[in-house]
């Protein structure tokens, strides 16, 4: 199947500080890739649509400004959380889909310190 | 807000059938029945999706109900590696839709 790979897998970083995620998709092109969040002991949570060449669907309760989305190719699309605070470490995940199948990212553990 | 509903645990013995129910009563008649599993720590992995037809391939067994409005995955000799959340979701099969999680079913595997 398609591969969706994420960087880094696991990420420290120090509160109000600003940690950059990479998703790629490495074997097929994507004019949309989605990021999830998700909690311990949670389920996923869709965060927001990238859209290559244009801005970012925020779902409701997201801060946009925070959580900043950038999806510059075809295969890349980045979220980077800007001044981060223990409230933000999580598990982030992306996923993008070929053909009718979503495929996602093996996950970013951010822990804000 | 997810529109399936799952019990929130299962026991399975190494070996035998697990099956997993879904319940999605609100479905409209373009959305198809998608199940994905989230090992710990990893991102979900697709499994099989159906629209009203009973599908299988390798993974898993999908049995949706004439009235599509429950659905039963079925992994016909589950190991432990089978140990994983498993989630059901409602999409339409369009490119770029995006997937609403619902709280999915624990599934463990015993010896």
């Amino acid at each position: 199947g398609a591969v969706v790979s994420q960087h880094p897998s696991w990420v420290i970083c120090k509160s109000g500080t600003s940690v950059k995620i990479e998703c790629r998709s490495l074997d097929f092109q994507a004019t949309t890739m989605f990021w999830y969040r998700q909690f311990p002991k949670q389920s996923l949570m869709l965060m927001a649509t990238s859209n290559e060449g244009s801005k970012a669907t925020y779902e409701q309760g997201v801060e946009k400004d925070k959580f900043l989305i950038n999806h510059a190719s075809l295969t890349l699309s980045t979220l980077t959380v800007t001044s981060a605070h223990p409230e933000d470490s999580s598990f982030y995940i992306c996923s993008a889909d070929l053909n009718t199948e979503a495929f996602f990212g093996q996950g970013t553990r951010l822990t804000v310190v | 807000d997810a529109k399936t509903t799952q019990p929130p645990s299962m026991d399975c013995a190494e070996g035998r059938a697990a099956n997993l129910p879904c319940n999605h009563s609100t479905i409209s008649g373009n959305e198809y029945v998608y199940w994905y599993r989230q090992i710990h720590s990893q991102g979900p992995q697709y499994i099989i999706h159906g629209l009203k037809n009973n599908e299988t391939n390798e993974m898993a067994s999908l049995i949706i109900t004439e009235d599509r409005k429950s659905s039963t995955l079925i992994l016909p000799h589950a190991t432990l590696r089978d140990t994983a959340v498993y989630y059901c979701i409602v999409r339409v099969e369009y490119q770029g839709g995006k997937l609403i999680f619902g709280q999915g079913t624990e599934l463990s595997v015993k010896p």
